[in-house]
């Protein structure tokens, strides 16, 4: 069963671009979530999908944006890039809304912005 | 507002010794509270978890003790070997907030020969 696949895997940027980022979940997961992992501030979550809707959004500004298609892919977006952006983006697929089956995450993409 | 601490920040063991990670919480709805494992160039992956209604749970070498009226709960690794050397992540979640996790900011555990 193919796991969590994000690409790229890594991705150099310069200060004032944006980037889109791609996350294709374990087959038959229908939420997609997506974090930020800085050394700085560890684990941040940024926004859940399910079912193509965004039904939780973390603390970050509008630059970040996301979204989920009808074969369970997302996508996320970050307009007008900042030094601040650099980091490893994170996806995580779940089954549903089963909490206990945990998620599972992919490997990353390493962005960096400068 | 960091709703999840953790300490120690980084813990060194000797092989067949045992690692114990510590969280606390502040959130009273949380109800939710698993343990990931992340190794260098890889996303963390699902350790155990466990739910307040318990104060125990083990899989294998490792064990979540769960405190509810003091909000904390730990990581217990037995008999810590080299390969367990990674970054352990708590985190927390609550019902109505779907599957989003709260973290805490890590501990880097090194297991010695």
């Amino acid at each position: 069963k193919a796991g969590v696949t994000q690409t790229p895997r890594y991705l150099i940027k310069t200060r004032g671009q944006q980037v889109t980022l791609s996350c294709s979940p374990i087959s038959g997961h229908r939420s997609v979530s997506w974090y930020q992992q800085t050394p700085g501030q560890g684990l941040q979550f940024l926004f859940e999908y399910f079912s193509e809707t965004q039904r939780n959004k973390g603390n970050f500004p509008g630059r970040f944006s996301g979204r989920q298609f009808s074969n369970s892919r997302s996508e996320m977006n970050v307009s007008t890039l900042e030094l601040g952006d650099s980091a490893l983006y994170l996806c995580a697929s779940s089954a549903a809304t089963n909490r206990a089956g945990g998620y599972t995450f992919g490997s990353g993409t390493r962005l960096t912005v400068v | 507002q960091q709703q999840v601490k953790q300490s120690p920040q980084s813990l060194i063991v000797q092989k067949g010794g045992i690692s114990i990670i510590n969280c606390a919480y502040e959130n009273t709805a949380f109800d939710y509270f698993p343990w990931y494992q992340q190794f260098p160039g890889k996303g963390p992956a699902l350790l155990i978890a466990i739910r307040p209604d318990v104060s125990e749970k083990k899989e294998g070498r490792f064990t979540i003790s769960f405190n509810k009226s003091a909000k904390q709960f730990s990581l217990h690794i037995m008999d810590s070997q080299p390969g367990d050397s990674a970054t352990y992540f708590c985190a927390a979640s609550r019902a109505g907030g779907g599957n989003k996790l709260t973290f805490g900011t890590g501990t880097q555990l090194k297991v010695e020969l």
